[in-house]
């Protein structure tokens, strides 16, 4: 199975600073059909996880745009430009490339400084 | 708007089996695949299997084979799974998604005598 595995675990963040989180994958997680199925999920104390991001670096609707993400291949971040407090909860890397087995990264905790 | 409605917390004896539902609305049920996500208290996601309500084609992690089954009533674009055999590490909140951009609210699941 792909294995994705996320830096750091925990985050700590003053409001307005910059912050990034890495998602790396065991394996390359372009698509024969050359997508890369890489999304970024947040889930906010006591709620359901909401999608941020989805192929890598595609902003869902409504996600605010200090919200981005990059990467290719194995290697894979999500950066926030100005931390707000509605940001603070848990990130979660996770890759549908090697569906139907979806693997999550095991979350990196944003918490204010 | 899209909607995943879940049916509600639900306590069980260990042995015994457990049947949750996620109700569908604002989309055509029968076109997109339904996941089903374990979160263990404080841990990650977990995938468990997913379901393609039009024709009931299912796959599932190696690791829910025999543990869940994944079932849909088109006529009330309803999805179901069903846990049979609890433990106490079948306590968790088990969540269901469509394909990670909208997300149910969860279904508490705790097994105890």
């Amino acid at each position: 199975d792909v294995v994705l595995t996320q830096t750091p675990p925990t985050l700590s963040a003053t409001i307005g600073q910059s912050v990034s989180i890495s998602c790396r994958s065991s394996q390359s997680l372009l698509h024969s059909n050359g997508n890369t199925y890489l999304h970024w999920l947040l889930q906010r104390p006591g709620q359901s996880p909401q999608l941020l991001i989805y192929l890598v670096s595609r902003l869902e609707s409504g996600v605010p745009n200090r919200f981005s993400g990059s990467g290719s291949g194995t290697d894979f971040t999500l950066k926030i430009s100005g931390v707000e407090a509605e940001d603070l909860g848990v990130y979660y890397c996770v890759q549908g490339t090697h569906a139907p087995m979806y693997t999550f990264g095991a979350g990196t905790k944003l918490e204010l400084k | 708007q899209v909607k995943l409605l879940q049916s509600g917390a639900a306590l069980v004896k260990p042995g015994a089996s457990v049947k949750m539902s996620c109700k569908a609305s604002g989309y055509t049920f029968t076109d997109y695949w339904v996941s089903w996500v374990k979160q263990s208290h404080g841990k990650s996601l977990e995938w468990i299997g997913e379901i393609y309500p039009n024709s009931g084609a299912t796959n599932f992690n190696e690791k829910f084979k025999g543990k869940a089954t994944l079932t849909v009533d088109k006529s009330t674009s309803t999805a179901y799974m069903e846990l049979s055999r609890l433990t106490s590490e079948d306590s968790a909140i088990y969540y269901c998604t469509n394909q990670f951009a909208y997300w149910g609210q969860g279904t508490l699941v705790t097994v105890s005598s």
